[in-house]
């Protein structure tokens, strides 16, 4: 059975940085694109970017761009999701997918002063 | 960037009925489209992709058509369960994009 877990809630200061992560099971890590998804509070879904797993190629979403770093370390099957410079703006819900067939269950970012 | 426009926003509906919800995309994407359902507090669903296949596991009152720019997502008898939130996503084109979402309600 396939898993994503996520790492916990984080409340973050504005200005500082926040790194999430999302560990697989169930499926071989090459075996899809990870990417990561925005969804603010009562609001739509935002592709924030992907990761090939086995070229290790990335591309980023424009309102994200400069701002999100996504990495995976192959060796834990964990996929890491870093979003800089916060603000309230980036209060959210961050999930993680492999190749958008499988979820990880969301991991709450709370953006305040 | 490509944009999606899922309207209505919203939709009532009651247990049984046959529902459509419309995404037209600002440019031709072929058949790069995929669909999800969420539930409060819950991630997303892969439910179609590639406009019309169903994913495994999806009961088959899900159905999807389209190419080009105008698709749809048929639920063909409204089950309970189905009331909550449908987004079509384009993957044509980088930037991905998904639509802005069609909640289905209880009527």
């Amino acid at each position: 059975e396939v898993h994503l877990v996520q790492s916990g809630a984080e409340v973050k200061r504005p200005g500082s940085t926040v790194k999430i992560s999302c560990k697989i099971s169930g499926y071989t890590f090459p075996d899809y694109y990870m990417h990561w998804v925005q969804q603010a509070p009562g609001k739509g879904l935002e592709w924030m970017g992907q990761l090939d797993p086995e070229s290790g190629e990335i591309k980023y979403g424009e309102r994200f761009q400069g701002r999100v770093t996504i990495t995976a370390d192959t060796s834990t099957d964990t996929a890491y999701m870093e979003l800089s410079s916060l603000t309230s703006e980036d209060t959210a819900m961050y999930y993680c997918s492999g190749g958008f067939h499988h979820w990880g269950q969301g991991t709450l970012v709370t953006v305040s002063s | 960037a490509i944009q999606l426009t899922q309207s209505p926003s919203s939709l009532s509906a009651s247990v049984g009925d046959r529902v459509t919800i419309p995404c037209r995309a600002t440019q031709g994407i072929g058949h790069s489209l995929a669909w999800y359902q969420q539930r409060p507090g819950k991630p997303p669903k892969l439910l179609i992709y590639d406009a019309s296949t169903l994913e495994n596991g999806v009961p088959s009152r899900f159905s999807g058509s389209g190419s080009g720019t105008d698709f749809t997502l048929t639920i063909s008898s409204l089950q309970p369960e189905d009331f909550a939130t449908y987004y079509c996503q384009q993957f044509n084109t980088y930037p991905l994009t998904f639509g802005g979402g069609t909640k289905v309600e209880i009527k």
